[in-house]
């Protein structure tokens, strides 16, 4: 089974432009998550998706980020005029149900860096 | 809200060396407890949990115990190998209005020398 595939790895924009990440769960999850890794700190939660819908958005800034997880294809985490302060490793996880029980996955993660 | 603190390094140990990396928490109900290894170029991977008090993880030679009365969670290993070189994140579920998430410690780089 191939684990969670997110790309690209490592994505370059300049300040201003759009960064747009993938993320495709594992086979058979229905649920997405994206976290956000500044340098030198630890994860901090942005979003959590369910097929279609936003389930929890408490961790994601209120202007310039969006997220969607549609019936059909990746989850996507779109970031528009980005800022000097967006440079980090974000990483979506997916789980095949919700709770403690049920582990979430994490992808390789993407590296974006806003130059 | 909940929060993890965990012991940052960097740290350096000799192989054979053993490892404690200490994590301790705040939370308003019983979370459940993780600690997850990333390793050099990828993303995190789970090492071992626990969903209750008392509850011991283990995996690859590390342990952890949920300790409810410290409220912390410490990682374990009697003798790490080159292989066990990674960031350590300590972890937990915190629930809120139908929303499970992990919330995560800084996280501490160990580096293990032959």
């Amino acid at each position: 089974n191939a684990g969670v595939m997110q790309n690209p790895r490592h994505l370059v924009r300049r300040r201003g432009q759009e960064a747009r990440l993938r993320c495709s769960p594992m086979k058979g999850h229905s649920h997405v998550y994206w976290y956000r890794q500044l340098p030198e700190e630890g994860l901090k939660f942005m979003v959590y998706l369910q097929k279609e819908n936003i389930i929890d958005e408490s961790g994601m800034p209120k202007e310039r980020f969006s997220a969607e997880f549609p019936k059909e294809g990746p989850s996507i985490l779109r970031i528009q005029q980005v800022v000097r302060g967006d440079s980090a490793a974000y990483f979506c996880a997916s789980s095949q149900f919700q709770g403690s029980n049920q582990p979430q996955h994490f992808g390789d993660g993407t590296r974006l860096s806003i130059l | 809200g909940d929060s993890v603190t965990q012991m940052e390094g960097p740290v350096t140990l000799s192989e054979e060396a053993c490892l404690t990396i200490n994590c301790t928490y705040t939370a308003t109900g019983y979370p459940s407890l993780f600690w997850y290894v990333q390793y050099p170029g990828e993303g995190l991977q789970l090492l071992l949990k626990a969903t209750k008090a008392d509850d011991k993880g283990s995996n690859k030679g590390f342990e952890a115990t949920y300790r409810k009365e410290t409220t912390s969670f410490h990682l374990e290993k009697g003798s790490v190998q080159v292989s066990d070189s990674a960031v350590y994140f300590c972890a937990l579920s915190e629930v809120q209005g139908g929303s499970e998430k992990l919330v995560f410690g800084k996280g501490m780089k160990l580096t293990v020398n032959p």
